[in-house]
């Protein structure tokens, strides 16, 4: 089972460029999230989407957009990178079922984005 | 949002159990308990989850205090690979909520 896909991998911007971290999900999930975890810190909710069409911000959405297309896929754009924009980002996943409360969360395995 | 608060550390020797604690003294009826760990390097990872009852899996297990003012994640025996940030959230139920929000954690350290 692929869970939950981000890429790339590793990525070194400089100042000003723009990127789409890629996440994707084989779960048929309708809730996905993205996070940024700066070191030694917990994760910060950057967006989250509710399903297809639906999108939504978190405690840190400034310098970052999303869409959601389709119920798979749920990228992440950087328009004009600073260096405060050096983190893992992390993309997840979970199914809301009937009380999203008793539903578990999967995980990507991370971006780390480093500006320069 | 209701609040989580757990240790910033916690030690513990290879082998011998484990009691995470977390306090969420402003939890409401419909919030659901969930754990999860974030080993180094890794996205984190569903551990357990849980409603008023205790819980068992192939984990760990929780166990959630009757007023539910306060859960602990106990690892019964603990391993090298279970060195980790552990993070207590909880998840609500019901409404339009559908944020999955994390705190500080706690880094538990397990010594050989």
């Amino acid at each position: 089972n692929a869970g939950v896909t981000q890429t790339p991998k590793f990525r070194i911007l400089k100042i000003g460029q723009s990127m789409t971290l890629q996440c994707t999900q084989d779960m048929n999930h309708n809730y996905m999230y993205w996070y940024r975890q700066d070191p030694g810190m917990g994760l910060k909710l950057i967006y989250y989407s509710v399903g297809a069409g639906i999108t939504d911000k978190g405690e840190v959405p400034n310098g970052y957009n999303v869409s959601r297309s389709t119920t798979e896929d749920f990228p992440l754009r950087l328009e004009l990178a600073a260096p405060s924009q050096t983190s893992v980002y992390f993309c997840a996943s979970s199914y809301s079922g009937s009380g999203q409360g008793s539903t578990e969360a999967f995980f990507g395995q991370g971006t780390r984005l480093t500006v320069v | 949002d209701a609040k989580t608060t757990q240790p910033n550390s916690m030690e513990s020797n290879e082998e011998e159990p484990v009691h995470l604690p977390c306090n969420h003294s402003t939890i409401s009826g419909t919030d659901y308990i969930h754990w999860y760990r974030q080993l180094p390097s890794q996205g984190p990872e569903y551990v357990i989850h849980g409603l008023t009852s205790n819980v068992n899996n192939r984990m760990a297990s929780l166990a959630i205090a009757e007023d539910r003012k306060s859960s602990t994640l106990i690892l019964h025996r603990a391993t090298l690979r279970d060195a980790a940030v552990y993070y207590c959230i909880l998840r609500y139920s019901g409404g339009s909520n559908y944020k999955l929000t994390f705190g500080k954690g706690t880094l538990l350290t397990v010594n050989p």
